[in-house]
């Protein structure tokens, strides 16, 4: 089974400032990984996702997250940040091998960008 | 266009009361999943569908829980019989090169 832990449950920030949302996961098994924003009162948009490859993983509006298979980490950053990348992130895994590609959500980074 | 699209975008109902979200993927695949998100709290997988039949489901989907593709386009989601703690926002998604999800309906157990 999969678990994903997102360590901070909110990260305020003042615009133009660079930003890191972190994530662990736990897994037997070799895992793709995500990251999704949920703006307020919309859906799951998906930022980037890790299959295989470049660890460096480059995404929508400017995000870009890293694959540490060491430190399972999936840690998501961005160099200067806009107040409107102030959403809910969350971080997903889903393994590899799974025949239905079910996603394992963490429980969502709150960012708040300030002007 | 969106790629999934969730009808209604809200519903309240009575507790005991049946309710039935629906979804509507689309384009032609055949993965599709329920995913649900308590307020406040992470997003949770539910069920995943594959070729009109369930491949996977969570411990959350009880026997309370239904999933039908009836006409081929529109998938279902059936509560038949809601409680209070199945007030959240559910959301359908599809499989594609990655997970497309909907917009989600939020129901509303009173």
């Amino acid at each position: 089974a999969q678990s994903v832990t997102q360590l901070d449950s909110q990260v305020p920030v003042f615009e133009e400032a660079p930003v890191e949302l972190r994530c662990n996961y736990s897994s037997s098994v070799s895992v793709y990984l995500f990251w999704y924003v949920q703006y307020p009162n919309q859906g799951l948009q998906l930022l980037l996702k890790y299959l295989s490859g470049s660890t460096l993983v480059k995404g929508i509006n400017g995000f870009e997250a890293e694959f540490n298979k060491s430190q399972t980490s999936f840690h998501l950053r961005k160099p200067s940040v806009h107040i409107s990348d102030t959403a809910e992130y969350f971080c997903a895994v889903s393994a590899s091998s799974s025949n239905t590609g079910k996603l394992i959500f963490g429980q969502g980074t709150t960012l708040q960008v300030k002007p | 266009e969106p790629e999934v699209t969730q009808t209604p975008s809200h519903q309240v109902t009575q507790m005991g009361q049946e309710v039935i979200l629906r979804c509507v993927p689309i384009s032609n695949h055949l993965y599709f999943y329920w995913y649900r998100q308590i307020l406040g709290q992470k997003v949770e997988f539910l069920v995943s569908f594959y070729n009109n039949e369930i491949s996977e489901k969570s411990e959350i989907f009880d026997d309370q829980f239904s999933v039908e593709r009836p006409d081929g386009s529109n998938f279902t989601l059936k509560i038949r019989s809601t409680k209070l703690e199945d007030s959240a926002m559910y959301f359908c998604a599809r499989q594609g090169d990655e997970q497309f999800f909907g917009p989600g309906t939020r129901l509303t157990v009173l």
